[in-house]
């Protein structure tokens, strides 16, 4: 069973400051990734998928994969204070439809 | 489009008593999903369906917890002898079948069990 590690688990940034989250996988089962967002009390909002080595761009959240090194890593430009929430990673496989999530990254944004 | 729907959105339930949880999934989506969150484990995948058959459930545990998918418009996980230890939020998601993986998740359902 595949292990997800996400560091930070908690991060606070000033409003308009980068945020960085990195999310990294125990081996190579996975080929797809996403990173979801949950608003306290809310389900998971999709932010961003992606499914081969390099950038892939979604509005102000940017997704970057490096397979080599198991890391994928998620870069959230001039969050706003509605953007604090946890932020989680996931991985899956082609071969069945299921994600492996990681614990998250409680993200908070001040003004 | 709603979204994946779930009721109740909580509920407490005394040791030992059972609970049933609901799920909606997207109109048109064939692949249903249920997941359990909590502080110390995090997401924890339970079980899925595929157009209505069971497709994995190695994530349940084997006694006390079912699921079924008797129709595409809804599924139900159901919790036998509930324990306090079983208190959490379960999730329910959704996704086309060849959507890659993204799943559409409800907003859970809170379980405490008293």
């Amino acid at each position: 069973q595949q292990k997800v590690q996400q560091s930070p688990e908690s991060l606070t940034v000033s409003e308009g400051a980068m945020a960085s989250l990195n999310c990294t996988f125990s081996d190579r089962s996975s080929d797809n990734f996403r990173w979801y967002r949950q608003h306290s009390g809310k389900g998971l909002e999709v932010l961003v998928s992606i499914f081969s080595d390099g950038e892939k761009e979604e509005g102000s959240f940017t997704a970057h994969l490096n397979r080599a090194s198991l890391h994928v890593f998620l870069h959230i430009r001039e969050p706003q204070p509605s953007d604090s929430a946890l932020y989680l990673c996931a991985g899956g496989t082609s071969s069945g439809q299921k994600l492996v999530f990681g614990q998250g990254t409680i993200l908070k944004v001040y003004l | 489009n709603a979204g994946v729907i779930q009721t109740p959105r909580h509920k407490v339930t005394g040791k030992g008593q059972e609970a049933t949880l609901w799920c909606e999934p997207i109109s048109g989506h064939s692949a249903v999903f249920w997941y359990r969150q909590t502080i110390v484990q995090g997401l924890e995948f339970l079980t899925y369906f595929r157009n209505q058959a069971p497709i994995d459930d190695s994530g349940m545990p084997k006694e006390r917890f079912s699921a079924q998918m008797p129709n595409q418009s809804h599924s139900t996980l159901k919790i036998q002898s509930t324990q306090p230890q079983d208190s959490a939020v379960y999730l329910c998601a959704s996704s086309l079948v060849d959507s890659g993986n993204t799943l559409y998740f409800g907003e859970g359902s809170r379980l405490i069990v008293v």
